[in-house]
């Protein structure tokens, strides 16, 4: 059981817009910032958005990270096949003094 | 070339030990703090520990405290991970990760995997 709760799976068509949801708590996400990590099929984990809402460079503005109180939302817009994968949410907990990923969720493009 | 490269897993029966590596290039390796990060067969991603910059905290999950220890070298730009007393639940792909400002992993390794069987 994850100290971070992501939905197991979404799915949306291409084209399409898609939210994939955070829930953590005030030791972890209610304190401190959350980044998202995107894993395509048989790859080594990319940073796809951190502190919250920034794009490292070479991420396109398609997508976006949004926080409010102990939840964090990742969105994608304009889905394409590729972004077929699962995504990862994680931060750091203070009460736990490790950090944390959320259980992750696996994203489908119909 | 800004990479992390990792070595040293394989096969190892439940019980022994192992070490990895992570060898570090292109970047200032001692002004960042690392990570190791782990993801079983098919499943997510589990955060294993993590050493400061200057190695003065280190912090481990649960499942491995007391049994792995990370260290590292900042002379030989390396990261460790000692692995003691394994158990089949510890067979992954171990990630190095390098970890930065407000902490998000920005880099990572290509893994190396660690089968733990008899």
């Amino acid at each position: 059981q994850s100290v971070l709760t992501q939905p197991p799976s979404v799915s949306a068509a291409p084209g399409q817009k898609v939210t994939i949801s955070c829930s953590g708590s005030s030791s972890n996400i209610g304190n401190n910032y959350v980044s998202w990590y995107q894993q395509l099929p048989g790859t080594v984990p990319k940073l796809l958005i951190y502190d919250n809402n920034k794009r490292p460079s070479g991420i396109p503005d398609r997508f976006s990270g949004s926080k409010s109180g102990t939840s964090a939302t990742l969105g994608i817009t304009g889905l394409q096949t590729g972004d077929e994968a699962d995504y990862y949410c994680g931060t750091w907990d203070n009460s736990l003094s490790v950090w944390v990923f959320g259980g992750g969720t696996k994203l489908t493009v119909l | 070339q800004v990479q992390l490269v990792e070595s040293g897993g394989g096969v190892v029966q439940p019980g022994r030990s192992l070490r990895l590596s992570c060898a570090a290039s292109g970047f200032s390796f001692s002004s960042y703090g690392i990570d190791w990060v782990r993801q079983a067969p098919g499943k997510g991603l589990e955060w294993v520990a993590v050493i400061w910059y200057d190695g003065s905290n280190k912090y481990y999950a649960d499942s491995v405290k007391g049994r792995f220890t990370i260290s590292r070298d900042n002379s030989k730009n390396t990261l460790y991970l000692q692995m003691n007393s394994l158990r089949a639940e510890d067979t992954a792909v171990y990630y190095c990760a390098r970890h930065r400002g407000n902490w998000d992993f920005d880099l990572w390794g290509r893994g190396t995997l660690v089968t733990v069987s008899s």
